[in-house]
């Protein structure tokens, strides 16, 4: 199947950094999806992208859909403790809602 | 409330025995999906299903059966034939017919001993 690489593969930050991450794949997408997954829970939708240059904010979060539709970043501005997670990209191809995922990236925050 | 729902929440099964895994949704969603995950990976597509008593297979299929006899669930049955079942198995949906969101169940984690 279709790869999308996503990195870093863990981060570790101080509380107050901002964090920055991305998906890269060699198919291309109509649909960026960025989740959070907590241990023991399903993914949770975080920001939605459906154009090729989208930004779109979510509180603290920024998304963008990249412009070759190929590739999406994340940032997190300010992290807090709660942000700990591990955060998966996700491309939805064409219009058959197969869809994809990253391999996650694993933030911790330290007070 | 409308959302997504996964049951059991932990399973154990004896090596050998099948077993299916629950989920239902009442979010009138066409698209329904199953996806594997091991420790520390990322999610891998079983199968997906964009209407009623139609469904495909995702990477890796083998050793695993759906049914999609009603829109509202998409039962997972990890069969015999499966090498390595013990996981952490997710349940999404979304509207179908173009690019949309998808939301998940809590997850079942399914322990073969």
């Amino acid at each position: 199947g279709q790869q999308l690489n996503q990195s870093p593969q863990s981060m570790f930050i101080q509380e107050g950094e901002d964090v920055s991450m991305n998906c890269t794949s060699s198919s291309i997408f109509n649909t960026w999806l960025w989740y959070k997954q907590e241990p023991g829970e399903g993914p949770v939708l975080l920001i939605a992208l459906y154009k090729a240059g989208e930004l779109t904010s979510n509180g603290r979060l920024t998304a963008q859909f990249g412009i070759t539709r190929k590739d999406s970043f994340l940032n997190i501005s300010a992290s807090i403790p709660s942000d700990v997670g591990i955060y998966f990209c996700a491309g939805q191809l064409s219009n058959n809602n197969d869809m994809r995922f990253g391999a996650g990236t694993r933030l911790t925050v330290k007070p | 409330d409308g959302g997504i729902t996964q049951s059991p929440k932990y399973l154990f099964r004896k090596e050998g025995q099948n077993v299916t895994l629950s989920c239902e949704q009442n979010l009138n969603h066409d698209a329904m999906y199953w996806y594997r995950q091991d420790p520390g990976q990322g999610l891998r597509l079983i199968y997906y299903s964009q209407i009623v008593n139609d469904f495909q297979k995702g990477d890796i299929a083998e050793g695993y059966s759906v049914s999609r006899e009603k829109k509202e669930s998409f039962p997972l049955t990890v069969t015999s034939a499966q090498k390595n079942p013990t996981a952490f198995y997710l349940c999404a949906s979304s509207i179908a017919g173009g690019p949309t969101e998808a939301f998940f169940g809590q997850g079942t984690r399914l322990t073969v001993v």
